[in-house]
């Protein structure tokens, strides 16, 4: 049973330029959450998707945007890439309904030049 | 808004022995969920132990288990017989219920750094 599974590993991208990443949920899964973790830091909640909609977002600007597809995997988007968004991005995925636990990837080490 | 606090950058203790971490955290809801993950180097966000806000009795997984002290809105996470394999980040994270069912956010606190020595 695989679980959740992000891509790419790493990605180098120059300020101003856009990225995308991508997270496909663990089997059954249909709520998915990213979050942004700078070196040293705890991670820090972006937004989540459920049922192909933003349904909550944390304290991030704009440019940080997102999406859910018909088969629940999600991507993240960042315009506009600024030397402070630097960072361990990770993917998590949970069950709807109750008290259920996140799962995370491994995530997507972004650094911008 | 909620947050969580670490105030204990890094812990050392020897294989064996027993360590405590400590958390606690501000909120003014009643209704939330306690959180303790493990990171080691490989990245991965792995969940060691929850705690619902409602339940008194502490939460217990094998030689984890933790010290739940709502009115002092305290979280410490104790680690029995600590192993090599126990070395890695542990970062605290606190979420409250989403009236629509499904998982909110989590507020992480900075972590903890466990060095275990042999």
């Amino acid at each position: 049973d695989a679980g959740v599974t992000q891509s790419p590993t790493h990605l180098i991208k120059t300020r101003g330029q856009q990225v995308t990443l991508r997270c496909s949920p663990k089997s059954g899964h249909d709520t998915v959450s990213w979050y942004q973790q700078a070196l040293g830091q705890g991670p820090q909640f972006i937004f989540q998707y459920y049922e192909e909609e933003e349904r909550q977002r944390g304290n991030f600007p704009d440019r940080f945007s997102g999406h859910q597809f018909p088969n629940y995997s999600s991507e993240l988007n960042v315009n506009a890439l600024l030397l402070g968004d630097s960072a361990l991005y990770l993917c998590a995925s949970s069950l709807a309904g109750g008290n259920q636990p996140q799962h995370f990837g491994d995530g997507t080490r972004l650094s911008i030049l | 808004a909620q947050t969580v606090t670490q105030s204990q950058p890094e812990m050392s203790v020897q294989e064996a022995e027993t360590v405590t971490l400590s958390c606690t955290y501000d909120t003014s809801e009643s209704d939330y969920y306690l959180f303790w993950y493990k990171q080691p180097p490989s990245r991965q966000m792995i969940l060691v132990i929850r705690q619902e806000a409602y339940k008194q009795q502490n939460a217990t997984e094998n030689r984890f288990s933790v010290n739940f002290q709502k009115a002092a809105k305290s979280f410490s996470l104790k680690i029995s017989d600590s192993q090599l394999g126990d070395a890695a980040m542990y970062f605290c994270a606190y979420r409250t219920p989403y009236s629509g069912g499904g998982a909110d956010g989590l507020t992480f606190g900075k972590g903890t750094h466990l060095i275990i020595q042999p």
